[in-house]
């Protein structure tokens, strides 16, 4: 079954940075584009960024953008986001999820939790 | 104007279908999305439940009751999402979204609660 397991949350300080990283298990990695997607607390969802299949297009919210950064590693199964010059509205779990093939998120991971604080 | 706007809330009885819309920004065709649609339980991550943009163009979520459905108000410029004989477990929070300028875009959600 399809799993994403993400990981690399925690308490950071503002101006700081952070990487988060989401393994995938239960289906061929390499085929699929990738997501991420935030909620702050109480919060809708918003979402952060998507990196194509083969890496070879990636695209951010307007939010994030020269902020953040989307990887990803197909030999390992594995999406990354690299935030740096976090801000205290950063805060949010942060989900990564599975493209559909058509841009919808088919699969969710459980999330992890970033928070900036000073 | 916000994208994409959903009514934060709406109530109804259990049995009963409840209609849950998703209202594009005047300008962006209806008719040239699909609409997502996710339910969300507290503590719990967005679950898919379907893709609509039109009868012959649609998915259900895997493992979604088929009394979850898709459809189109085009005079309303809006996305719908219909539950029918709705149960307790149905109360959850309902997010709608597109693909839009190259970015998905999610509706505020609509907290629907059934009693």
């Amino acid at each position: 079954q399809v799993q994403l397991v993400e990981s690399g949350g925690g308490v950071v300080q503002p101006g700081r940075s952070l990487r988060l990283c989401c393994g995938a298990s239960g289906f061929s990695f390499s085929n699929y584009g990738m997501h991420w997607v935030r909620q702050a607390p109480g919060k809708g969802l918003e979402w952060v960024a998507i990196i194509w299949y083969d890496g070879s297009e990636k695209y951010y919210g307007d939010s994030v953008k020269g902020r953040f950064t989307i990887s990803r590693d197909n030999s390992h199964n594995t999406v990354c986001l690299q935030m740096n010059s976090l801000r205290v509205e950063d805060t949010a779990v942060y989900y990564c999820a599975r493209d559909s093939a058509d841009r919808g998120h088919d699969y969710w991971g459980q999330g992890t939790l970033v928070t900036v604080s000073s | 104007q916000a994208v994409l706007t959903q009514p934060s809330s709406l109530s109804a009885s259990p049995g009963a279908s409840a209609s849950l819309t998703c209202t594009l920004r005047s300008g962006i065709n209806v008719g040239t999305y699909r609409i997502y649609w996710y339910q969300q339980k507290p503590g719990s991550p967005p679950q898919y439940l379907l893709r609509y943009k039109s009868d012959s163009d649609k998915q259900q979520g895997s493992g979604v009751p088929s009394r979850f459905s898709g459809s189109k108000d085009a005079s309303a410029n809006a996305g719908i999402l219909v539950i029918s004989g709705l149960q307790s477990e149905d109360e959850a929070d309902y997010y709608c979204m597109i693909w839009h300028s190259s970015a998905c875009v999610f509706g505020g959600g609509t907290k629907l609660t059934v009693l």
